[in-house]
C-alpha cells in the first residue's frame, strides 16, 4: 500500500520558533509538494521539488523554505513561525509519468 | 495567474439525494482531476479525465471533462453518509496543477 507520511498530525509552536515539518514517501516518486490548506482558500502550493536537491517556489513561498536531501524526504521549514502560519499543511508526491498526487494525512500547525 | 472557480462552496443535502458540483476556468487544461478529502485526512483521487468531452464513472460518481477544456463537473448519485467531506477539482496543464477551493458536502440525517 503506497504511503505518504508526515511527522506530526498536530503541532503547537510559539511565535519566532523554527519549525520543521517532515514528509516521507515510499513510492520512489520524483516530485514532491507542500501545500497549506485554509478554510475558503483551498490548497495553495508553497514549494515543490522535481528531484533531490532541487526546489521551486510555488504560489506562497514567503516565510518558508524547503530541503530535499534524499529522494523520499521533503522537509518544510518555517524559519521564524508567525501566527498567520497557523494552518493545515499537506505534503504530496507524484511519479514522473503520473498525474495523481498522493497526499499525506496533514499536519495541523498552531502558532501561538 | 490561473484560477479555478469551484461551486458551490458548500452543500447541505438529505441522504439519498443526488449531488452536482462544477469547476470553471478562463484557461484550458489537459487533465481534470477530482479529489475527495475525508475529515482529518489528506485528499484522495476519485476520478481523472484526460480528453475533452470525456465522461467517466466510478461507482456512484460521474465526472465530465468539458468540451471547451475549461470546465468539469462531478455528480454523485444517491448520496450516503460516507460521502461527507470536501471535494476538490484540479486542472493540470503540462506540469502545473491548480486546485479549486473545494466544495464541502454535508449530509443531513
Amino acid at each position: 500500500d503506497v504511503k505518504v507520511t508526515q511527522s506530526s498530525r498536530y503541532l503547537v509552536k510559539r511565535t519566532g520558533e523554527k519549525v520543521f515539518l517532515e514528509c516521507v514517501q515510499d513510492m520512489d516518486h520524483e516530485n514532491m509538494f507542500w501545500y497549506r490548506q485554509d478554510p475558503g482558500l483551498g490548497l495553495r502550493l508553497i514549494y515543490f521539488s522535481y528531484d533531490v536537491k532541487m526546489k521551486e517556489k510555488g504560489d506562497i513561498p514567503e516565510g518558508y523554505s524547503v530541503s530535499r536531501e534524499k529522494k523520499e524526504r521533503f522537509s518544510l521549514i518555517l524559519e521564524s513561525a508567525s501566527t498567520n502560519q497557523t494552518s493545515m499543511y499537506l505534503c504530496a508526491s507524484r511519479g514522473l509519468a503520473g498525474v495523481e498526487q498522493f497526499f499525506g494525512p496533514g499536519t495541523r500547525l498552531t502558532v501561538l | 495567474g490561473q484560477q479555478l472557480n469551484q461551486s458551490p462552496q458548500s452543500m447541505f443535502i438529505q441522504e439519498g439525494e443526488d449531488v452536482s458540483m462544477n469547476c470553471t476556468s478562463s484557461s484550458i487544461f489537459n487533465t481534470w482531476l477530482w479529489y475527495k478529502q475525508d475529515p482529518g485526512e489528506g485528499p484522495v483521487l476519485l476520478i481523472a479525465l484526460y480528453k475533452a468531452g470525456e465522461l467517466t464513472s466510478n461507482g456512484r460518481l460521474t465526472a465530465q471533462f468539458g468540451i471547451t477544456r475549461k470546465d468539469s463537473f462531478l455528480n454523485i448519485s444517491a448520496s450516503i453518509p460516507s460521502d461527507v467531506g470536501i471535494y476538490f477539482c484540479a486542472g493540470q496543464l503540462d506540469d502545473k496543477i491548480i486546485f479549486g477551493k473545494g466544495t464541502r458536502l454535508h449530509i443531513l440525517p
